[in-house]
């Protein structure tokens, strides 16, 4: 079975600084990795993936992500945070391999607080 | 990617009642799929919805008390049934799109509260 983990239930950065969000995975066979972005009262809104080729991804709102595949993470970063960042961030795996192809799972997501 | 639209967007719901949640897509899409987001939680799939045919259901979900309907490759239907309060939650639908089958994009959900 495929599972995500994201080892901190909120993260608080000042506005300005570096923010990065973890993520972790395990799945039989290759994997598909996804960030997605949840405002309150909100649908999740897509952020970015890793399917192949390079390990850093960038994605929407200067959003980027590194797949470490020793390390089988893929953290979700930006050089700079902004206020409006502030949100639910839900890292997921799909893969190719196994019962449930094609499907996400998610980890249990991450609050992100930039403070001003 | 094709935008998703969810009908109710809430609603408070007596216990041993039912509601029809509608999510439909404006484009054509390969899947669809029905998630649950209790408080505080993540998101946890309760069924992949298949056109024309029944639902594939998730461990600890069952048509009785979720049936799902897909009549076409646009529209689907999530039904909560004889509800109590521990269907307290919101109800995301979701699809893939038809060219791209990894990429999958989310309704705005529809948060359910039951008395």
């Amino acid at each position: 079975a495929q599972s995500v983990a994201q080892p901190e239930d909120q993260v608080n950065v000042a506005e300005g600084n570096p923010l990065t969000v973890k993520c972790t995975y395990s799945v039989s066979g290759n994997p598909y990795l996804f960030w997605y972005v949840q405002y309150p009262n909100r649908g999740l809104q897509f952020l970015l993936k890793y399917i192949t080729g390079d390990n850093l991804v960038k994605g929407s709102y200067g959003f980027e992500a590194e797949f470490n595949k020793s390390q089988t993470s893929f953290h979700l970063k930006k050089p700079s945070a902004l206020v409006s960042d502030s949100a639910l961030y839900f890292c997921a795996v799909s893969s190719l391999s196994g019962a449930g192809s094609y499907q996400l799972t998610f980890g249990k997501g991450t609050k992100l607080s930039v403070i001003p | 990617s094709a935008v998703i639209s969810q009908k109710p967007s809430r609603d408070i719901c007596q216990r041993g009642t039912s509601l029809t949640i509608q999510c439909q897509v404006d484009s054509q899409v390969t899947m669809m799929f029905w998630y649950r987001q209790q408080p505080g939680q993540s998101l946890t799939l309760i069924a992949t919805a298949n056109q024309g045919s029944e639902a594939t259901y998730e461990s600890g979900f069952v048509i009785d008390k979720f049936p799902i309907s897909r009549p076409n490759l646009t529209f689907s239907t999530l039904t909560v049934s004889n509800m109590s309060p521990e269907d307290s939650s919101i109800y995301l639908c979701s699809g893939r799109d038809r060219g791209n089958y990894n990429e999958q994009f989310f309704g705005p959900g529809t948060r359910l509260t039951v008395l």
